[in-house]
């Protein structure tokens, strides 16, 4: 089945650790995007990359990093300089091309405990 | 940038009742609009969308229409069922390379039984 697949589902995170969250995609796109989603608020884009060995700072890239070097995956690495990590994080990815759907993955529940 | 705002932020109808969901955006450089249905700790997923080369499209219950002179699109659920409850985000996309997505604060339509 072609998809695109977080993991974990819920990750629990003390505080002043880094955490690395997982999205990989068989979907053969170049495009691929990282959503942080809190309660009551849309969808606000922390990463994007359009291509492999290239990624751009979304609206809230503080206290993130990403890395994308195989086209398949895009991890992101949530910070311990991000002062309010816990929030559901959403991948996305899509066709490089204007007017394309963005296919989402389920989810990773961050908690910091 | 691109904004996109969303009304309403809840909305609650009888089963059978039609549902309708607005939302507007600021950059006329947008091509590009879907709609997406978010079930409880679910990704979202794509229920219908719109080119800005189109005024309207229907897919049985769902149809969205599109004004670009006023820059404002909705979403209209006719026949409502239960199971349409769900979280519901409009977007709008644009980039004559790539695809950049800005997503509505999202609606929570309840349908009761």
């Amino acid at each position: 089945d072609g998809g695109i697949t977080q993991s974990p589902k819920y990750l629990f995170r003390k505080e002043g650790q880094n955490v690395t969250l997982s999205c990989e995609q068989n979907l053969n796109h170049d495009a691929m995007y990282w959503y942080r989603q809190d309660p009551g608020q849309g969808l606000r884009l922390i990463y994007y990359s359009q291509i492999v060995n290239d990624f751009q700072k979304g609206d809230i890239a503080e206290g993130y990093s990403v890395s994308r070097e195989k086209k398949e995956s895009f991890p992101l690495t949530v910070t311990s300089a991000q002062k309010n990590p816990t929030a559901f994080y959403l991948c996305a990815s899509s066709k490089n091309r204007a007017g394309t759907e963005a296919f989402f993955g389920q989810g990773t529940r961050l908690t910091v405990v | 940038g691109e904004n996109v705002e969303q009304h309403p932020s809840t909305l609650s109808v009888q089963e059978g009742d039609s549902a309708v969901i607005k939302c507007t955006y600021s950059d006329s450089a947008s091509n590009y609009f879907p709609w997406y249905k978010q079930e409880l700790g679910k990704g979202p997923q794509l229920i219908i969308d719109i080119r800005s080369n189109v005024g309207e499209k229907k897919d049985q219950r769902i149809a969205v229409t599109l004004n670009k002179t006023a820059k404002h699109f909705s979403l209209h659920i006719t026949e409502t069922q239960p199971e349409d409850s769900a979280v519901y985000f409009c977007a709008g996309a644009w980039g004559n390379t790539g695809n950049q997505f800005y997503f509505g604060t999202g609606t929570s339509l309840t349908v009761i039984p």
